[in-house]
């Protein structure tokens, strides 16, 4: 399974763009990348995924490298509501289900 | 459409006691899963259920039985309750049932279950 690293917790002001790196060096090639996000006390909720074209959707958008070893999430106007512990997560390939490996991820915290 | 629903919200048991937790979804979802969640970590699989009628382990399944009573449905039994099973329990599922370039890979939670073992 390709580890993703992420930094432990970020900052950004309100209206701001909000980036939010992850490296994932060890990806092979058929590895999607996804997002998701967990704010306090509630179920993770889905963001977006990619696997080698930058990807946007009305949430975020996600900016990979080239060479697959990183990625970037953006949230283009932060808000108050997106303070959330953010995960960057690569896909397991199974033969059947699709399970989802979650690190520590990045406490966002947005301020006013 | 209420997504995915899980039952209770809340228990707390004595060490040894067993219970069940429940999970159903209405999106007609092919797999489902269950994660725990320990104080300041990242969710941990503890079993999955890539369609109806099969099972299997995931990282962390010792002290845990499932059982995917139907396409809907999804429960997790604790059979002997431990105080290391203090935790939140999340449900979710997704419409893949895996394989290369499979859309639909993304998973949908539930509100979860805290789990308290004295």
């Amino acid at each position: 399974d390709a580890k993703t690293t992420q930094p432990t917790s970020m900052d950004c002001a309100e209206g701001r763009a909000a980036n939010l790196p992850c490296n994932h060096s060890t990806i092979s090639g058929n590895e999607y990348v996804y997002w998701y996000r967990q704010i306090h006390s509630q179920g993770p909720q889905y963001i977006i995924h990619g696997l080698k074209n930058n990807e946007t959707n009305e949430m975020a958008s996600l900016i990979i490298t080239e060479d697959r070893k990183s990625s970037t999430l953006i949230l283009p106007h932060a808000t108050l509501r997106d303070t959330a512990v953010y995960y960057c997560i690569v896909r397991v390939r199974e033969t059947s289900g699709s399970r989802l490996t979650f690190g520590e991820g990045t406490q966002l915290t947005v301020n006013p | 459409n209420a997504g995915v629903t899980q039952t209770p919200k809340f228990q707390v048991l004595k060490t040894g006691q067993s219970m069940t937790l429940q999970c159903a979804q209405d999106m007609n979802h092919n797999s489902m899963y269950w994660y725990r969640q320990d104080p300041g970590m990242g969710l941990r699989l503890i079993y999955y259920s890539a369609s109806e009628g099969t099972t299997d382990k995931g990282e962390v399944p010792n002290g845990y039985n499932v059982s995917r009573l139907n396409k809907r449905e999804f429960s997790l039994r604790l059979e002997s309750a431990a105080p290391s099973q203090t935790s939140v329990y999340f449900c979710a599922s997704s419409a893949s049932t895996g394989g290369e370039g499979t859309a639909g890979h993304e998973q949908y939670f539930g509100p979860g279950t805290r789990l308290t073992v004295t």
